[in-house]
C-alpha cells in the first residue's frame, strides 16, 4: 500500500536553531501539499507544488519559512530560525491533479515539531 | 469568519446511535467536497467524496446542498470505532487543487 513518508516523526529544538522537514509522495502523484494543524487553527495550507512547481505558498510565513522540491521523490520544508509559536504538527500530502475531478489528497503520518 | 465552518462537538453518542454532521462554506464558487476523517494523533484520510445528487457508502451518507452551501454527513449504527474528528473539506474550484479544511467535528461513540 503505497504511502506518503515523512521525516522526522517527531523533533524537539530550542528557539532560533534551523529545522528540516522532508516529505517523499507517493510515487506517481504529481501534487505536494504542506499543511500545518494546531488545536486553534486546525489544517492550514502552507506551500503546494505541481510537478514540482511551487503554486501557492501564501499561506506560509515568507521570512522564515521555505518551501522546495529539489526533485520528484523529496519536498521539503524548513524553518529557519524557529520560534516557540511553531510548534505544531506539520503535514505532507500528495496527489494527483487533474480538472474537473476529485482530487483526493494522501496525508503522511506528519512531523511533531516542538520548538522550546 | 472561517471559509469552512462546522460545530466542533463533541457528539457524545452510544453505539447503534444515528448522528448527522453539517458543514457551511461561504464560497459560493466551490466545487468539489470531501469529508475526511482525523483520528487522534494520526493523519487525515479520505472519508467520501460529496456529489451533488448525494452518495452513500455503507452506513455514510453524504448531502450537499448548494443553494444553502451546507454539506452534511449521516452516520447509521454507531459502531465504537466510529469515534474521530469528521472534517469538512471543499476545494474552490477546477483550476486549483487546494483544499479548504474545517476545524472539524468530534464524534465520540460510548458502549
Amino acid at each position: 500500500d503505497a504511502r506518503v513518508t515523512q521525516t522526522p516523526r517527531h523533533k524537539v529544538t530550542e528557539m532560533g536553531q534551523e529545522v528540516t522537514m522532508r516529505c517523499q509522495p507517493i510515487l506517481g502523484h504529481n501534487t505536494v501539499f504542506w499543511y500545518r494543524q494546531t488545536m486553534m487553527q486546525g489544517l492550514e495550507l502552507l506551500a503546494y507544488f505541481r510537478n514540482r512547481a511551487p503554486l501557492d505558498d501564501s499561506g506560509m510565513p515568507k521570512d522564515r519559512f521555505s518551501a522546495e522540491m529539489p526533485d520528484a521523490t523529496l519536498a521539503t520544508l524548513k524553518i529557519q530560525p524557529s520560534e516557540p509559536r511553531d510548534s505544531a504538527v506539520y503535514f505532507c500530502a500528495s496527489g494527483l491533479a487533474y480538472r474537473g475531478k476529485d482530487q483526493p489528497q494522501h496525508f503522511g503520518d506528519g512531523t511533531r515539531l516542538s520548538i522550546l | 469568519r472561517k471559509e469552512v465552518e462546522q460545530d466542533p462537538g463533541p457528539f457524545n453518542v452510544p453505539e447503534g446511535a444515528t448522528v448527522a454532521f453539517n458543514c457551511t462554506y461561504s464560497n459560493s464558487a466551490s466545487q468539489s467536497f470531501f469529508w475526511y476523517r482525523q483520528d487522534c494523533r494520526k493523519e487525515p484520510k479520505l472519508l467520501m467524496s460529496v456529489y451533488s445528487s448525494g452518495n452513500e457508502d455503507g452506513r455514510f451518507t453524504a448531502q450537499l446542498n448548494r443553494a444553502s452551501q451546507y454539506i452534511s454527513l449521516l452516520i447509521r449504527d454507531s459502531k465504537l470505532s466510529d469515534s474521530a474528528t469528521y472534517l469538512c473539506v471543499v476545494i474552490r474550484s477546477y483550476n486549483t487543487d487546494k483544499l479548504i479544511f474545517g476545524t472539524g467535528t468530534r464524534l465520540q461513540v460510548f458502549p
